[in-house]
């Protein structure tokens, strides 16, 4: 049973630029989440996909933007890199009729 | 926006000893989750608490969701050193939905 998979495992950006990063939720699940966890710090939450439309959304501007496709899984982009976005991003998933969310293992974006 | 506060920040325990940990809100929660984070890896959902009042046991973590909705406690007895991690407390207002997290617990075992 293959868990929350996420792509690439690190990534270095120039601010300014862009970046794009993928999750392939849990087997069975139908609902993916991203977060950001900055060093030191407790995962943020950014937004949440079911059907492939954002269903809620954390306080990230409009940089922010994703995308969930008719296999579940999930884009998140990032346009006009700051050096503040250096994080650790994790996707969660879980079953839209469920109450437990399961987390990737993170892509660690560094913005230079 | 809300927030968590856990504590202590970090906890520096021998093995063998009892390991305690809360967290607490200025707002009400209906969902309580606790996760460990081992370093560079995602969150690891150890126990998920649904009722105010709930007391739930995972092998030797044993969580409890406040009967005011505001706050939670994990305990971890007879510590061994895999228990070494990031604890972070977090918490749904619906089950699955957004989560907010604390800041988290550093725990250190000293074999």
């Amino acid at each position: 049973d293959a868990g929350v998979t996420q792509s690439p495992t690190h990534l270095i950006k120039t601010r300014g630029q862009q970046v794009t990063l993928r999750c392939s939720p849990k087997s069975g699940h139908d609902t993916v989440s991203w977060y950001q966890q900055a060093l030191g710090q407790g995962p943020q939450f950014i937004f949440q996909y079911y059907e492939e439309e954002e269903r809620q959304r954390g306080n990230f501007p409009d940089r922010f933007s994703g995308h969930q496709f008719p296999n579940y899984s999930s884009e998140l982009n990032v346009n006009a890199l700051l050096l503040g976005d250096s994080a650790l991003y994790l996707c969660a998933s879980r079953k839209w009729t469920g109450n437990e969310q399961y987390f990737g293992p993170g892509t660690r974006l560094t913005v230079t | 926006g809300q927030q968590l506060n856990q504590s202590p920040q970090s906890m520096f325990i021998q093995e063998g000893e009892d390991v305690s940990m809360n967290c607490t809100s200025s707002s009400i929660f209906n969902t309580w989750l606790w996760y460990k984070q081992d370093p560079g890896e995602g969150p690891v959902l150890l126990i998920a608490l649904y009722k105010a009042g709930e007391l739930t046991s995972n092998g030797r973590l044993t969580a409890q969701f406040g009967i005011t909705r505001k706050d939670s406690f994990l305990n971890i007895s007879a510590s061994i050193p895999s228990d070494v991690g990031i604890y972070f407390c977090a918490a749904a207002n619906n089950a699955g939905n957004m989560l907010t997290f604390g800041g988290g617990t550093r725990l250190m075992v000293k074999p």
